[in-house]
């Protein structure tokens, strides 16, 4: 159980497009996720906190217009990356939290993440 | 604010043999969870083992069990029997505000055979 998908697991697109990332939990309803930045062999850096029904929270730096975040249901959630450039390229990692009702203590499982490249 | 410190960037360890991976902590939350997680090459986070502040025994899950030292801040990774496969990044976190995971730098373990 716990399973977060993520689509695609790679992409490479031209300077000035739009790219669409997919999370889901296939195996439980997740009112939170969250979306993370890594370059490599980095930590992971928090993008954005991502509610069902609600607009994402941003992080301090990080650009909501560019880094459109959708929690459309409590098993999907999508990043675009609009007009992206070459410095967006990097890995994203999405994680979907499994409620226990413990609060602080609940468990956030991890998609396969995207490695997004731009040319 | 939380924070989480792990001090070694890289440890090689013999197929086999245990190895234990260090992590402190600093909050001043008197209940709090610390989650250890595995990123091998491949980019996905797998979720490794968890402890509770309030949990009377150190967590175990399979091969791995954490060494937890309240008094210390510390809930160091005990991996056991080590496997050519154990070859990842390990990260050790902490909730913070708003359930946002606070994750430590990472330690590159590399398992010889």
């Amino acid at each position: 159980g716990a399973v977060v998908s993520q689509h695609p697991s790679r992409v490479i697109c031209k300077s000035g497009t739009s790219v669409k990332i997919e999370c889901r939990s296939l195996d439980f309803q997740a009112t939170t996720m969250f979306w993370y930045r890594q370059f490599p062999k980095q930590s992971l850096m928090l993008m954005a906190t991502s509610n069902e029904g609600s607009k994402a929270t941003y992080e301090q730096g990080v650009e909501k217009d560019k880094f459109l975040i959708n929690h459309a249901s409590l098993t999907l959630s999508t990043l675009t990356v609009t007009s992206a450039h070459p410095e967006d390229s990097s890995f994203y990692i999405c994680s979907a939290q499994l409620a226990s009702g413990r609060a602080r203590t609940d468990t956030q499982y991890f998609g396969p993440g995207t490695r997004l490249t731009v040319l | 604010a939380q924070k989480i410190t792990q001090t070694q960037p890289g440890m090689f360890v013999q197929e086999k043999e245990a190895v234990t991976l260090d992590c402190t902590y600093d909050t001043s939350d008197q209940s709090y969870g610390l989650f250890w997680y595995k990123q091998p090459s491949s980019g996905e986070m797998i979720f490794l083992i968890y402890q509770g502040s309030y949990d009377e025994q150190n967590a175990t899950e399979g091969r791995y069990s954490l060494n937890f030292q309240k008094a210390r801040k510390s809930a160091n990774l005990v991996i056991s029997a080590s496997q050519l496969g154990d070859s990842a990044m390990y990260f050790c976190a902490m909730p913070g505000y708003g359930n946002k995971l606070v994750f430590g730098a990472g330690t590159i373990l590399r398992v010889k055979s």
